[in-house]
């Protein structure tokens, strides 16, 4: 069975400054996708992110970069420069590549809020 | 392209009565999954549809069914409604080519479901 862990809860962080979302996670797989979802107020997952098991590279977008290491079983999220349209509730998760189990686990969520 | 639709946004209903959500997945989309997302047990898979079959199931009990037609579009019906089945029923769906491989799940706005 697959798990998440996103041991952070509730984040406040003053705007401009950078915030790091930790996710660790738990297969036996070998081939896997991770995902980063954010939940604004009004409720839409909004997909920011996939990340392939065999790719480690890191990725940047704009403010947002993501740190894969299979070695610790982690793929944290960075915001860099927060804005206030970052504060959201942030959702990591994991998905088999293959296989007829489509069902995403997700962790718990961090909650951000970031202050003017 | 147009995003993922769902209908109702907002529902309210007495123990005991049923109800019906509608999902409009992205064009082209075959795969369509239900998830329910509550304070307590966060987002959890309900079911996936791909070509009108369901795929897989979550532990959830038989009063929650759903549906898929011929044009992708879903539906998710939840009977005899206890209040515990207060939640966001979110639905997702994805550019699979078969079941058998994932790919990235596109969510929609939701449908908050309110059991009096």
């Amino acid at each position: 069975a697959q798990k998440v862990t996103q041991a952070q809860t509730e984040i406040s962080v003053v705007e401009k400054e950078d915030v790091t979302l930790d996710c660790v996670y738990e297969t036996r797989d070998t081939t896997y996708y991770l995902f980063w979802y954010k939940q604004p107020p009004s409720g839409e997952l909004v997909f920011l992110i996939r990340r392939n098991s065999f790719d480690e590279q890191n990725e940047i977008s704009g403010r947002y970069s993501w740190n894969f290491q299979k070695s610790t079983s982690s793929f944290n999220f960075t915001i860099t420069a927060s804005q206030v349209v970052d504060s959201a509730v942030y959702f990591c998760a994991l998905i088999l590549l293959t296989g007829a189990n489509s069902k995403l686990t997700f962790g718990k969520g961090i909650t951000l809020s970031v202050r003017p | 392209k147009a995003g993922v639709t769902q209908t109702p946004r907002y529902l309210i209903k007495t123990r005991g009565q049923q109800v019906t959500l509608s999902c409009s997945p992205i064009s082209g989309h075959r795969s369509v999954s239900w998830y329910q997302q509550t304070p307590g047990q966060g987002l959890q898979f309900l079911f996936e549809y791909f070509s009108e079959t369901q795929r897989n199931k979550g532990n959830f009990p038989g009063r929650f069914s759903g549906r898929q037609f011929s044009n992708s579009r879903s539906e998710m019906n939840v009977s005899t409604l206890e209040l515990g089945d207060s939640a966001l029923y979110l639905c997702a769906s994805s550019h699979k080519r078969t079941s058998e491989y994932q790919e990235t799940q596109y969510f929609g706005p939701g449908t908050r479901l309110l059991v009096l």
